[in-house]
């Protein structure tokens, strides 16, 4: 399994701000994914991260509002731009492999937007 | 589209209790099913999985089986702790497609 590091591990930002969310990995991975868990709920795909392309996003998901890098194998950023309170939120990171088709997640990044 | 109907909780035992929590996958194929298990300010561990038909996953105790006449793949625990507190997500995926995770059951085991 792959071991996966988050920066920062929680933030509290005002509205209208933005934040960027760092994920690393111990490897070199193809997949990566973000995900969204808002208080007391499941996981949303926000988006699937693509080396040396644009990200694709789920419906109801825009690049202006979570813009996405992926600059290599071991490592992707998340913004969240023009936060508001409903934003407010935990924002996961994790890898897949590709032949054990699993995945693996970061601890994730607890956002509180004021 | 696919979806994960899990088993609603909370759900409260005492130590040694038998757990249950049913999970049942609806897709147009045959997915490879998985659990996975978020402790309190944590994210989410990889508990079990199981990729075909029959197969079983079973990991810390906790078992579950792949009943393809049913997609279903019931977590199941014959003595749990109180360190098995927890948010347990039942997940389901096939190869190629974005994960699908159901609502999450969270179980709380009293000493």
């Amino acid at each position: 399994s792959a071991v996966i590091s988050q920066k920062p591990s929680r933030d509290i930002c005002q509205r209208g701000t933005s934040l960027t969310i760092q994920c690393q990995v111990d490897s070199q991975v193809t997949m990566m994914f973000w995900y969204r868990q808002q208080p007391g709920q499941s996981l949303t795909l926000i988006a699937t991260a693509n080396q040396g392309s644009e990200a694709t996003y789920e419906s109801g998901f825009v690049i202006d509002k979570f813009p996405i890098s992926r600059p290599n194998l071991t490592f992707s950023t998340l913004t969240v731009s023009n936060m508001s309170p409903e934003d407010s939120s935990i924002y996961l990171c994790s890898v897949g492999t590709d032949f054990l088709y699993e995945q693996y997640f970061g601890p994730g990044t607890r956002l509180t937007v004021t | 589209g696919d979806s994960v109907t899990q088993m609603e909780g909370p759900v409260t035992l005492s130590e040694e209790a038998f757990l249950t929590i049913n999970c049942t996958y609806t897709a147009t194929g045959y997915p490879s099913l998985f659990w996975y298990v978020q402790y309190p300010g944590e994210g989410l561990q990889l508990l079990l999985k199981a990729t075909k038909a029959d197969d079983k996953g079973s990991n810390k105790g906790f078992e579950a089986t792949y009943r393809k006449e049913t997609t279903s793949f019931h977590l199941e625990k014959g003595s749990v702790q109180v360190s098995d507190s927890a948010v347990y997500f039942c997940a389901g995926g096939n190869y190629g497609q974005n994960f699908v995770f159901g609502p999450g059951t969270r179980l709380s085991v009293l000493p």
